[in-house]
C-alpha cells in the first residue's frame, strides 16, 4: 500500500486566493483526520469523518476553512479566502477505525500564504 | 486549554543512555495513549501505545508507562540510537467521543 498520499506537498499562495488541500487515505480505513501543525500550537485537530462523515469540526478555524470527503478515498481541504496566518504544515492520517487508534499520516502540504 | 502537555520542548542524550520523554494530561477520560514519532518533511509515524488498563508497555527498545494517578505518560528509549532524532508527540484518546488531542512535541537528540 502507498499509504496516505497529499497533494501538493508545497502550496505558495497569496493572500485571499483560495487553497485546495487533497488527501487519499489508505485503502479499507474508515476514518479520516485533517491536521494543522504550527510552532506555537502543535498538531491540531481540525476535523474528523468516521465512514465518510464528518464527526467533529470544531477544531476547523473559521467559517474561511471546509473540509470534504466525497467518497472513501478522497477528501479535500479548502481555504477560502486565504490568510498568511493560515501558513502551516497541513497533514492528513487515516485510520482503520474499529477500536484501533493508530493513525497513519500522509507527508504533509507545506502552505505559504504571502 | 492544552489538555495534553510535553514540557520539555527539546531532550539531548549521548548515544547507548537512557532517553526519557515525559506528557502530562489533564482530561481524566482520556483512556488511550499513544506515542509518534516524526522525522522532519514526514508526518508523524506510529511508535507504541498504552491503554488505561495497563501501566506499561514494552516494545523493544521501547517502554511507554502509564500513571493514571497522576496523569503522566512517559517514553523511555534505551539504548538510544542516532536514529532515534527526531521530534515525539505524545497523544491521548477519549475513546468515547473519539477525541483526539496531540501533545506539542519533544525534540531529541542523541549525540553519537
Amino acid at each position: 500500500d502507498a499509504g496516505v498520499i497529499q497533494s501538493p506537498r508545497h502550496e505558495v499562495t497569496e493572500m485571499g486566493q483560495e487553497v485546495t488541500l487533497r488527501c487519499k487515505p489508505i485503502s479499507g480505513h474508515n476514518s479520516l483526520f485533517w491536521y494543522r501543525q504550527t510552532m506555537m500550537r502543535g498538531l491540531e485537530l481540525l476535523i474528523y469523518f468516521n465512514n465518510n462523515v464528518p464527526i467533529d469540526d470544531s477544531g476547523m478555524p473559521e467559517d474561511r476553512f471546509s473540509a470534504k470527503m466525497p467518497n472513501a478515498s478522497f477528501s479535500t481541504l479548502k481555504i477560502q479566502p486565504s490568510e498568511p496566518r493560515d501558513s502551516a504544515v497541513y497533514f492528513c492520517a487515516s485510520s482503520p477505525g474499529h477500536s484501533s487508534y493508530e493513525q497513519y499520516f500522509g507527508p504533509g502540504t507545506r502552505l505559504t500564504v504571502t | 486549554d492544552q489538555q495534553v502537555k510535553q514540557n520539555s520542548p527539546s531532550l539531548s542524550v549521548q548515544e547507548g543512555r537512557i532517553s526519557i520523554l515525559n506528557c502530562d494530561y489533564t482530561n481524566s477520560m482520556f483512556d488511550y495513549f499513544l506515542w509518534y514519532k516524526k522525522y522532519p518533511a514526514e508526518g508523524p509515524t506510529f511508535l507504541i501505545s498504552i491503554s488505561s488498563i495497563k501501566d506499561k508497555n514494552e516494545d523493544g527498545r521501547f517502554t511507554v508507562f502509564l500513571n493514571k494517578s497522576a496523569k503522566h505518560l512517559s517514553l523511555h528509549i534505551v539504548p538510544s540510537q542516532p536514529g532515534d532524532s527526531a521530534v515525539y508527540f505524545c497523544a491521548a484518546v477519549d475513546s468515547g467521543t473519539y477525541k483526539y488531542i496531540f501533545g506539542t512535541g519533544t525534540r531529541l537528540k542523541v549525540l553519537a
